[in-house]
């Protein structure tokens, strides 16, 4: 079945610690996305990528990196430069310039700093 | 920047009941899309309905429509008959192609909880 994968589904990090979350996809898309999600608040941009070897900073870059050398991986690195890491982050990818574009989501991973 | 507003951080509804929610937008560009995703206790997001910028016709999948008013920026959401599962965080977003840089941007508005009684 094709669709958005990540892992781990929890993580847990210690203080000054790098951590990198994992986001493959099967689905042929160029875009992908990563988003930060903290109680009660929406979805904020953190990274995204349109094609292989690019990216771009989204609202809250500080504190994280991205790569994205294959299609279908585009993993992100929380440093220790991040800091309140504790939070929910969701992987997305889209299709774009087609009909019936929409964005396809992980089920996120729930990451806590111990 | 794209910006998606959702005003109404909660809501309730009885069941059976129809609840409309609202969201505006704001974009330059002329080909863009518009989504409205529901998050249950899982966290897993579920798309709802999408509406295609060019179309003029409302987008209407089972119990759920939108009122799309493109001049006005306007994206509301229309659930009829509510039910209990219907009881989630709702998202509206826009995913905006910017022409001339090949690249597309998803755009999340903050959310409304959404609270069906039995």
């Amino acid at each position: 079945d094709g669709g958005i994968t990540q892992s781990p589904k929890y993580l847990f990090r210690k203080e000054g610690q790098n951590v990198t979350l994992s986001c493959e996809q099967n689905l042929n898309h160029d875009a992908m996305y990563w988003y930060r999600q903290d109680p009660g608040q929406g979805l904020r941009l953190i990274y995204y990528s349109q094609i292989v070897n690019d990216f771009q900073k989204g609202d809250i870059a500080e504190g994280y990196s991205v790569s994205r050398e294959k299609k279908e991986s585009f993993p992100l690195t929380v440093t220790s430069a991040q800091k309140n890491p504790t939070a929910f982050y969701l992987c997305a990818s889209s299709v774009t310039g087609r009909r019936n574009t929409e964005a396809f989501f992980g089920q996120g991973t729930r990451l806590t700093v111990v | 920047a794209q910006t998606v507003t959702q005003s109404q951080p909660e809501m309730s509804v009885q069941e059976a009941e129809t609840v409309t929610l609202s969201c505006t937008y704001d974009t330059s560009e002329s080909n863009y899309y518009l989504f409205w995703y529901k998050q249950p206790p899982s966290r897993q997001m579920i798309l709802v309905i999408r509406q295609e910028a060019y179309k003029q016709q409302n987008a209407t999948e089972n119990r759920f429509s939108v009122n799309f008013q493109k001049a006005a920026k306007s994206f509301s959401l229309k659930i009829s008959d509510s039910q209990l599962g219907d009881t989630a965080m709702y998202f509206c977003a826009s995913l905006t192609a910017y022409s001339g840089a090949g690249s597309y941007q998803l755009t999340f508005g903050k959310g409304t909880k959404l609270s069906v009684i039995p």
